[in-house]
């Protein structure tokens, strides 16, 4: 079945970049995403790549996908203690449902 | 401006007390999704709607059910809440399937 990978704790000092990595294993993938939890609350989507994309980017954030490796990469530049969260990777298939990572905890220093 | 609902955000039951969690969506949106998250794990999917089409996971037990009166509102009922289904429930919505899901804010369920 579909698996998806992630590196369990990430910490940076403020100011930082941070790069949170991802592998998964369903070459069919179609959507893959990455998800921010903050403590006690909800998931909120933070940016999504289709999966014939290399890169997008949207203000601090930058998602590097190399589908050949199956690896997706979340970039946050210029990393604020805000950004102090859990961060799930996910992919789903076209008219399927989302398969996540167990998520990987950033701890922001200052 | 809420467009996934979850009430209450945090629940408290008795061991064997059923016990029921709703959800409401101003999207529209023809999906529904519940997830359980236990402390340090992924979310993991229970059962979704599409429209009024139920999809149970397989490996959801059977203590778990779910209704869908209408396209804004989803529930979730435990028959009979163990200590092992204490956990966050996640609510989740989206367009169709695969597409973009948007979730609730959760509701932390304790059982004694």
């Amino acid at each position: 079945g579909e698996d998806v990978e992630q590196s369990l704790f990430l910490s940076v000092r403020e100011g930082d970049s941070s790069v949170i990595n991802c592998t998964y294993t369903d070459s069919s993938s179609t959507y893959l995403y990455w998800y921010k939890q903050e403590p006690g609350a909800g998931l909120q989507l933070l940016t999504y790549i289709f999966s014939n994309m290399d890169m997008k980017q949207d203000q601090r954030l930058t998602v590097l996908l190399n589908k050949k490796d199956k690896h997706l990469s979340l970039r946050i530049a210029d990393t604020q203690t805000g950004d102090s969260a859990i961060y799930f990777c996910a992919e789903s298939r076209l008219y399927s449902t989302l398969t996540f990572g167990k998520g990987t905890m950033l701890l922001v220093s200052p | 401006d809420a467009m996934v609902i979850q009430n209450p955000r945090y629940q408290v039951t008795q061991f064997g007390k059923p016990v029921t969690l709703s959800c409401s969506q101003t999207l529209n949106h023809n999906v529904m999704y519940w997830y359980q998250q236990k402390s340090s794990q992924a979310p993991k999917l229970l059962f979704h709607y599409y429209d009024k089409d139920f999809n149970n996971e397989a490996d959801t037990p059977d203590n778990f059910q779910s209704r869908r009166p209408n396209t804004s509102f989803c529930f979730l009922d435990i028959r009979s809440p163990g200590l092992g289904d204490a956990a966050m429930y996640l609510c989740a919505t989206s367009r169709g399937q695969g597409d973009e899901q948007f979730f609730g804010p959760g509701t932390r369920l304790t059982v004694l």
